[in-house]
């Protein structure tokens, strides 16, 4: 069952602008996980924020967690044209370290 | 950095054929999965596995069977290939709590 979903569903902005994509889920989470996907490759983990934390940075990467709305936000800084790819929340329930997907929020940087 | 190796790229099997899909990590990892990706549909949890010998049931694991028989790999397989199991398949393994996943390249399977 998909928990997470992504907001906007695509993005487009220019190089050098602040990129938003916005996540929500429904039930009580462990961690919340970031991930970009490049066409047709697999995914890489870009960022880890625990349920007792409200952000996280990693270089351009600003990731901030609001537990009592269920919902998350990603902010890619300066953006650059490589940062063109799909972008996906995961939220990681109970112990087995199993992740639900949101559907992902295609992020498009014009040069 | 941690490594996870699908054996293919790209499939093309036929329908009713007996498909094997390969995995591979190299960081002594416990726990292993298994997404499918579809378009409009996200990644589904296919199948996961904990330790050798250990498997659970993801969200969608009708059609498809897993084996773990060492740590290091994680097979999946499609008993017998339909068209709507044509998809981008995700393998990922992940050490402890605090660490994301690790994925695979994809293997992208077309079944005619």
């Amino acid at each position: 069952s998909q928990q997470g979903e992504e907001d906007p569903q695509a993005l487009s902005i220019q190089e050098g602008e602040n990129a938003t994509m916005n996540c929500s889920y429904k039930t009580s989470i462990n961690n919340l996980q970031w991930y970009r996907q490049n066409s047709g490759r697999g995914l890489v983990h870009l960022i880890l924020i625990r349920s007792n934390e409200r952000e996280k940075h990693s270089g351009r990467l600003r990731v901030t967690l609001d537990t009592s709305k269920k919902s998350s936000s990603l902010l890619i800084t300066a953006s650059r044209a490589a940062d063109t790819a799909s972008y996906f929340c995961a939220t990681a329930h109970g112990n087995t370290g199993k992740l639900i997907f949101g559907q992902g929020t295609t992020l498009q940087v014009k040069p | 950095d941690v490594k996870v190796t699908q054996s293919s790229r790209y499939l093309v099997k036929r329908t009713g054929e007996k498909v094997f899909l390969e995995c591979v990590q190299d960081m002594d990892h416990e726990n292993m999965f298994w997404y499918r990706q579809d378009p409009g549909l996200g990644l589904r949890l296919i199948y996961f596995s904990y330790d050798v010998k250990m498997k659970e049931k993801g969200d969608i694991p009708e059609g498809y069977s897993v084996s773990r028989e060492k740590k290091e790999r994680f097979s999946l397989i499609l008993e017998s290939a339909s068209t709507n199991q044509t998809s981008m398949y995700l393998c990922a393994s992940k050490g402890g709590l605090r660490y994301g996943y690790t994925f695979g390249s994809g293997t992208r399977l077309t079944v005619v």
